[in-house]
């Protein structure tokens, strides 16, 4: 297996503009976690997602963002609009389930400027 | 609040010696503890976990413990090796059947040759 896979890799964007960020799971894993990782604060639970399902979203910081789940193998976290404060990694994480060691991505640096 | 507590300052440790990185948390009754371990600009990698009924767990030159009474759980290398410099995550469940896991903000572990 690939392993977790998200694109882009980099995303460099411009205040006020949409950002999309994928993630591909790991085939097989029922559970999907968005994190959001920053020196000042670490590694934040935006959302996650059980068999597709939204299950808890009170990571996510504002009305701005949005996730979403169309099937067991795609997921999308969305910024729009986008600002400087987003600036950040983000990582996508599947796993088996509960009391199981989760697989991440590799994240995507965004920059918005 | 809960909060998990993690050294801030990094761990400067020469080579075959054993490395202990500690986690205290507070406000947590987790029903388990993970470990991770993040290499600069790549996602974390999962480690080991151990559970509240489990004082103990090994693999390889890694050792975790877990002391619900304390509240701590302590993450040891033996015989460490310039190889194992990185940060180290953990992350217990916030418990009430919750499945998103919480990180600490991790300790930089460097081992000196």
């Amino acid at each position: 297996d690939a392993g977790v896979i998200q694109s882009p890799r980099h995303e460099v964007t411009e205040m006020g503009q949409e950002v999309t960020l994928r993630c591909k799971p790991i085939s097989g894993h029922d559970y999907l976690f968005w994190y959001r990782q920053t020196m000042m604060r670490g590694l934040e639970l935006l959302i996650y997602f059980n068999n597709n399902v939204p299950i808890d979203d009170s990571g996510m910081p504002e009305d701005r963002f949005s996730a979403k789940m169309p099937n067991a193998s795609f997921s999308t976290l969305k910024i729009q609009p986008s600002e400087p404060r987003d600036s950040a990694v983000y990582f996508c994480a599947s796993s088996f389930g509960t009391g199981y060691g989760y697989t991440f991505g590799s994240g995507t640096r965004l920059t918005v400027v | 609040s809960q909060k998990i507590e993690q050294n801030s300052e990094a761990l400067n440790i020469q080579e075959g010696k054993t490395a202990t990185l500690t986690c205290n948390y507070t406000n947590y009754s987790p029903a388990y503890l993970q470990w991770y371990r993040q290499d600069p600009g790549r996602g974390p990698v999962f480690l080991l976990l151990i559970r509240e009924n489990e004082k103990e767990k090994r693999k390889e030159r890694l050792k975790v413990t877990f002391d619900t009474t304390l509240k701590q759980s302590l993450f040891h290398i033996t015989a460490s090796q310039p190889a194992d410099s990185a940060t180290y995550l953990c992350a217990p469940n916030s418990g009430g059947g919750a499945d998103g896991l919480t990180f600490g903000k991790g300790t930089h572990l460097i081992i000196q040759p």
